[in-house]
């Protein structure tokens, strides 16, 4: 079984939409989660950064993780079709120094 | 805004030839990691280090790969002898004790 799983989509909405992004994991010990957007040939960007269960606000960005389902999400409100890329998340169970492990990505585009 | 700076963006090299890819971290992060993205795959950790040695590695980051931080900015990943499976985007990443961690753009490597 694959440690993180995530659809890799592609997924298009219309600006101004909401959109779901959702990752599975099997390691109860994951304890931290990120949301990292990354666009074609460049490096991750950390979006969102939460530690254990719950929900995080930034902007038109929540990140919700549960860690009884093994679940976490990013939703993004108002898309723009500079949300356009492909969003990734990650987690890993202790503090620095500790591996991300990584899912595969899912792809967004954002049609204006 | 701090970020971590990759080089050379883009390397060709022979099979069998020694590379170096060189990064400098954010300055006052402690951690620091080497991450691999094969084209239409996940993002792989490779290595973290801290406090001049390496704290964790995964099975990927065999003989044939080395770190170093040779002085007060630079942090380099070295591979030995190159195989064609070596073609990847390599980033590096830099981190303090509890946040997420900061991506480099990448170097593009390219074993023929």
């Amino acid at each position: 079984q694959k440690e993180v799983e995530q659809d890799p989509g592609p997924l298009s909405v219309p600006e101004g939409a909401i959109v779901s992004l959702n990752c599975t994991y099997s390691n109860s010990a994951f304890q931290y989660f990120m949301w990292y957007r990354q666009y074609s040939r460049k490096g991750p960007e950390l979006l969102m950064y939460t530690y254990s269960s719950g929900n995080k606000e930034d902007g038109r960005f929540t990140a919700q993780v549960d860690k009884s389902s093994k679940y976490i999400s990013l939703f993004i409100r108002d898309s723009q079709p500079s949300d356009s890329a492909t969003y990734l998340c990650a987690m890993k169970s202790g503090q620095a120094g500790t591996a991300l492990i990584f899912g595969k990505g899912t792809t967004l585009s954002v049609s204006s | 805004e701090p970020e971590v700076t990759q080089t050379p963006s883009h390397q060709v090299t022979q099979m069998g030839q020694e590379v170096i890819l060189r990064c400098v971290p954010i300055s006052n992060h402690l951690y620091f990691y080497w991450y691999r993205q094969i084209l239409g795959q996940k993002v792989e950790f490779l290595v973290s280090f801290y406090n001049n040695e390496i704290s964790e590695k995964s099975e990927i980051f065999d003989d044939q790969f080395s770190v170093e931080r040779p002085d007060g900015s630079n942090f380099t990943l070295k591979i030995r002898s190159t195989k064609l499976e070596d073609s990847a985007m390599y980033f590096c990443a830099s981190g303090g004790r509890e946040d997420g961690y900061t991506f480099g753009s990448g170097t593009r490597l390219t074993v023929v």
